[in-house]
């Protein structure tokens, strides 16, 4: 596709149960990032890959959270023991790698912890 | 601690009229900014970007000016039309970090 694809993109699970959401970004991007957007609220930073580097993960708010992202393509945000509070929107986005460069977003994933 | 803000949560114009909204930001580290619109249900999509050497940039009818000593942006959308009826954020960033900083957004409503 010509766009980032993002799956599922309705999620409802049960306080406690673990959650997967898919990013497919966009073919020839090298940066992939993860945010979230809470009911009223901006985006907020999640993470970040790069290429093979190390991906920057300073915006995970606990260690229930975590991302993968394998062969330099496809991302999967792992959310363990879901909590109330993680019901939000989840937002990918890529890039081509050059500092300034344009992120486009997927249509995103509505999370909601019951 | 939010280094983006949209102080105005929506805004209402009449079709034909300029359209503006306002964003500022307190990192002085910022050297990129962004606009991106946003229907429901779809993620946001890229409009217009400035970079922190340059005071304004035009697009069509979607032109972004930069105030660095103020630490403001602002978007101008003229003639608004119907279709621009949508959330509106403000993101900045640190060259090389390619991470966005996003303010809260902005609903603008265009009246016909």
């Amino acid at each position: 596709g010509a766009g980032v694809s993002q799956s599922p993109s309705n999620k409802v699970t049960e306080k406690g149960k673990d959650v997967e959401l898919r990013c497919d970004p966009i073919s020839g991007h090298t940066a992939l990032y993860w945010y979230r957007q809470s009911l009223g609220q901006g985006l907020e930073f999640l993470i970040y890959f790069q290429g093979n580097s190390a991906p920057d993960k300073s915006g995970l708010p606990s260690d229930r959270f975590s991302a993968e992202r394998t062969g330099g393509s496809v991302s999967t945000l792992t959310i363990q023991r879901t909590q109330q509070e993680d019901s939000a929107v989840y937002l990918c986005a890529s890039s081509f790698y050059r500092g300034e460069e344009t992120q486009y977003f997927g249509p995103g994933t509505r999370l909601l912890v019951l | 601690d939010q280094q983006v803000k949209q102080n105005s949560p929506s805004l209402s114009v009449q079709e034909g009229r300029i359209s503006i909204l306002n964003c500022d930001y307190t990192n002085s580290m910022f050297d990129y900014f962004l606009w991106y619109k946003k229907y429901p249900a779809e993620g946001p999509t890229f409009l217009i970007s400035i970079s922190s050497i340059k005071d304004k940039n035009e697009d069509g009818r979607f032109t972004v000016f930069l105030n660095k000593s103020a630490k403001h942006l602002s978007l101008h959308i003229v003639p608004s039309q119907p279709g621009d009826s949508a959330v509106y954020f403000c993101a900045a960033s640190i060259a090389g970090t390619n991470k966005l900083v996003f303010g809260a957004g902005t609903i603008l409503r265009v009246k016909s």
